[in-house]
């Protein structure tokens, strides 16, 4: 059985900077092919993709957000981590992380967490 | 940036034929942009439909297909359910990166 996590932060500061944890299990980020990403969603409006981590560690961000985005992963740990840096009021959202396998894109996901940022 | 456009809303009746597209900004979508569909209930996280333009997930019911249509992606529901009710979103695969559509409010009535 495949399930994804979120964890972190329910608020945070404008100007601060926002770290999320990706938990997942059913699967391993060493197998050739799998990868895992995050997506976010403000309230009422539709999905956009932030960034990837691929098994051999390389990363894909999202051009608009690439200056404000880190990925990484921790194997042994079943983790992915994302940081956004100079959080804004216009962060405030859904944050979901999802694997894909090859071109299988996000086949699974999970639940997300809900971000504010107010000061 | 480049942007993936899907048609904000269409209402079916129950038992009826839709279908939703996805068009890229860059031009005609062909199956090197991966187009992929995804399901989202109110309230709940997006369900993955349809991978690589025409292929079903395991879960995926029959009456959703993928296909290329006029230099679009495109979803078509076939015999409409009620609980088709939702948000359809297509996402494009640009160089590593990526692209969500703005999203389809598919309502049935």
């Amino acid at each position: 059985q495949i399930t994804l996590k979120e964890s972190g932060p329910t608020l945070v500061k404008p100007t601060q900077t926002l770290s999320l944890t990706c938990t997942f299990s059913g699967f391993s980020l060493s197998t050739n092919g799998v990868s895992v990403g995050w997506i976010r969603q403000p309230p009422g409006k539709a999905l956009e993709w932030l960034a990837l981590i691929y098994w051999d560690d390389d990363k894909r961000y999202s051009p608009s957000l690439k200056s404000r985005l880190t990925i990484t992963k921790d194997t042994s740990k079943n983790q992915v981590d994302l940081t956004m840096t100079n959080m804004d009021p216009v962060d405030r959202g859904t944050y979901f992380c999802a694997r894909s396998v090859g071109s299988r894109w996000m086949d699974y996901w999970g639940q997300g967490t809900l971000v504010t940022v107010s000061s | 940036q480049t942007v993936v456009i899907q048609e904000p809303s269409v209402t079916v009746s129950p038992g009826g034929t839709v279908t939703l597209t996805c068009a890229s900004s860059a031009g005609a979508v062909t199956s090197g942009f991966y187009p992929n569909w995804f399901q989202q209930k109110p309230g709940q996280a997006p369900r993955a439909l349809i991978y690589s333009t025409s292929n079903k997930h395991s879960w995926t019911p029959a009456r959703f297909s993928g296909s290329l249509l006029g230099g679009k992606a495109a979803l078509t529901l076939s015999g409409v359910q009620p609980e088709d009710e939702a948000d359809y979103y297509c996402t494009l695969y640009y160089g590593g990166a990526q692209v969500f559509g703005g999203g389809t409010k598919l309502t049935v009535l």
